[in-house]
C-alpha cells in the first residue's frame, strides 16, 4: 500500500543547480500531478499529466519541465534552480478526472534553494 | 473565475469546543468540493467530499449554493485535530485539477 512514493524527500540546491523530483504510484491511475505549497499560498498547481503521454501546464509552470515516464512516474525537473522555488513539492494522482475521482498525494519534498 | 477562499490562517480553540473552519468559493456551475487535512509535515490526506455527505472523524460539511460556502464542522474539538485544513475546488476543465484555499490552521489547545 504505498501509494504515491516521492524521493528525495529532503534536498538543499545551490542557486543554478539542476534536479529532478521522482514521483511514482502504484494504485493504476492515470492523472499525475505536481504541486507546490508556500506558507500562506494554499497549494499550486505546477504541472499535470491526465493521462499518460500527454502533459500541460498548471497555475505556476515557470522555472520547471516535467516528463510522463510511463503510467506510473511522473518527475518534475528544476533545470536552474532559484531561490524563489524553495518550496514543499507533492505529487499526487487520481484514477480519473471525472466527478467522484479523489486526489491522493505523496508525502512531499522539501526543497531549499541557496 | 474559479477560487477557493479560506478567511482564517489560524483558528484556536479549547478542547470540547465547537470548531467551524470556513471556506467560500467562485465557480460557476455545480462545483465539486473537498476537505483535505495535513497533520504536522505529513501528506495531504482527503477529509471528505461533498457529493459523498459523510462524516469522518466527526467533522462535517455542508454545501450551501446560495452563500457559495463549504464551511467545516465539528461540535466538540480534540487536541489531535491540530493540523492544517484545506478546503478544495475541482477545476471545471474537466482536468481533475484542484484549486486550493490557502488553509488554515487548526490548534486545539488543553
Amino acid at each position: 500500500n504505498a501509494g504515491v512514493t516521492q524521493t528525495p524527500k529532503f534536498q538543499v540546491l545551490k542557486t543554478g543547480q539542476s534536479m529532478t523530483l521522482q514521483c511514482a504510484q502504484d494504485m493504476n491511475h492515470n492523472s499525475m500531478y505536481w504541486y507546490r505549497q508556500d506558507p500562506g499560498m494554499g497549494l499550486r498547481l505546477i504541472y499535470y499529466s491526465a493521462s499518460e503521454g500527454t502533459t500541460d501546464k498548471g497555475e505556476v509552470p515557470n522555472g520547471y519541465n516535467v516528463s510522463r515516464l510511463n503510467k506510473r512516474e511522473f518527475s518534475l525537473r528544476l533545470e536552474s534552480a532559484a531561490p524563489s522555488q524553495t518550496s514543499v513539492y507533492f505529487c499526487a494522482s487520481s484514477r480519473g478526472t471525472g466527478v467522484g475521482n479523489t486526489i491522493y498525494f505523496g508525502e512531499g519534498s522539501w526543497l531549499t534553494v541557496v | 473565475a474559479q477560487r477557493v477562499t479560506q478567511p482564517e490562517k489560524l483558528l484556536s480553540v479549547f478542547k470540547g469546543a465547537p470548531v467551524e473552519l470556513k471556506c467560500n468559493y467562485s465557480y460557476s456551475g455545480s462545483p465539486e468540493l473537498f476537505w483535505y487535512v495535513q497533520y504536522s509535515r505529513q501528506r495531504l490526506q482527503l477529509l471528505l467530499r461533498h457529493i459523498s455527505r459523510e462524516s469522518i472523524k466527526g467533522f462535517t460539511a455542508d454545501l450551501n449554493k446560495g452563500e457559495t460556502s463549504f464551511h467545516l464542522k465539528k461540535p466538540f474539538a480534540q487536541e489531535e485535530d491540530s493540523a492544517m485544513y484545506y478546503c478544495a475546488l475541482k477545476d471545471s476543465s474537466n482536468t481533475g485539477k484542484l484549486i486550493f484555499g490557502q488553509g488554515t490552521t487548526l490548534q486545539v489547545k488543553p
